[in-house]
């Protein structure tokens, strides 16, 4: 069975500070990874994916992820977090027609 | 310009009632996508069709059925909605259905609210 887990249900950070958002999948062979960002009372957008290549993968906003093989894991980071970053991202693995979401992990970001 | 449109963004409607949610999108995108987004925030993919075709139909019961009259249209009617239908729905469509990877476009949701 295909599983994406997101441990966290929220992270706390400081302006300016770099912030980490994790997230681990399970599927069956290889895996197209996604992260998206979801605003209130706004539909998910598109940050960035991996398919192959480069382990870093850079996507819109300043954000980036780094994908590792050997541990299954997707984590989203940002090397500064900015207050309108706060917001709630999902993790997301796609097996031919569907994507698999994770339960999403709320990001505060204090000015 | 809205890439992915649905209406309406808010429904309130009494047990009982017969609903139809309305999606379309004019990116030129094979698969379009209904998911389920519950009062925690979890997302659940409900149907995809490509090309007027459907091709996922998860675990979701009969009262719902998807029709897709074009490519560029996915509507979703419910029957008989219950308190349990209460959620926020998400229309999204995707260039193409796999094993491609491409993304996900999704509209602003509809949230909607049986009493």
């Amino acid at each position: 069975a295909q599983s994406v887990a997101q441990p966290e249900d929220q992270v706390n950070v400081a302006e300016g500070n770099p912030l980490t958002v994790k997230c681990t999948y399970s599927v069956s062979g290889n895996p197209y990874l996604f992260w998206y960002v979801q605003y209130p009372n706004r539909g998910l957008q598109f940050l960035l994916k991996y398919i192959t290549g480069d382990n870093l993968v850079k996507g819109s906003y300043g954000f980036e992820a780094e994908f590792n093989k050997s541990q299954t894991s997707f984590h989203l980071k940002k090397p500064s977090a900015l207050v309108s970053d706060s917001a709630l991202y999902f993790c997301a693995v796609r097996v031919y027609n569907k994507f698999y979401f994770g339960s999403g992990t709320k990001l505060n970001v204090k000015p | 310009d809205t890439a992915v449109s649905q209406t309406p963004k808010y429904l309130v409607t009494q047990m009982g009632n017969d609903k139809s949610i309305k999606c379309e999108q004019n990116l030129g995108h094979d698969t379009m996508y209904w998911y389920k987004q519950d009062s925690k925030k979890f997302l659940k993919i409900m149907f995809s069709y490509n090309n007027k075709e459907l091709i996922i139909n998860e675990t979701v019961p009969n009262r719902f059925s998807p029709k897709s009259p074009d490519k560029a249209h996915l509507n979703l009617h419910i029957n008989s909605l219950e308190l349990g239908d209460s959620a926020v729905y998400f229309c999204a469509s995707s260039l193409k259905g796999y094993p491609t990877g491409d993304k996900l476009f999704f509209g602003s949701g509809t949230q909607l609210s049986v009493l």
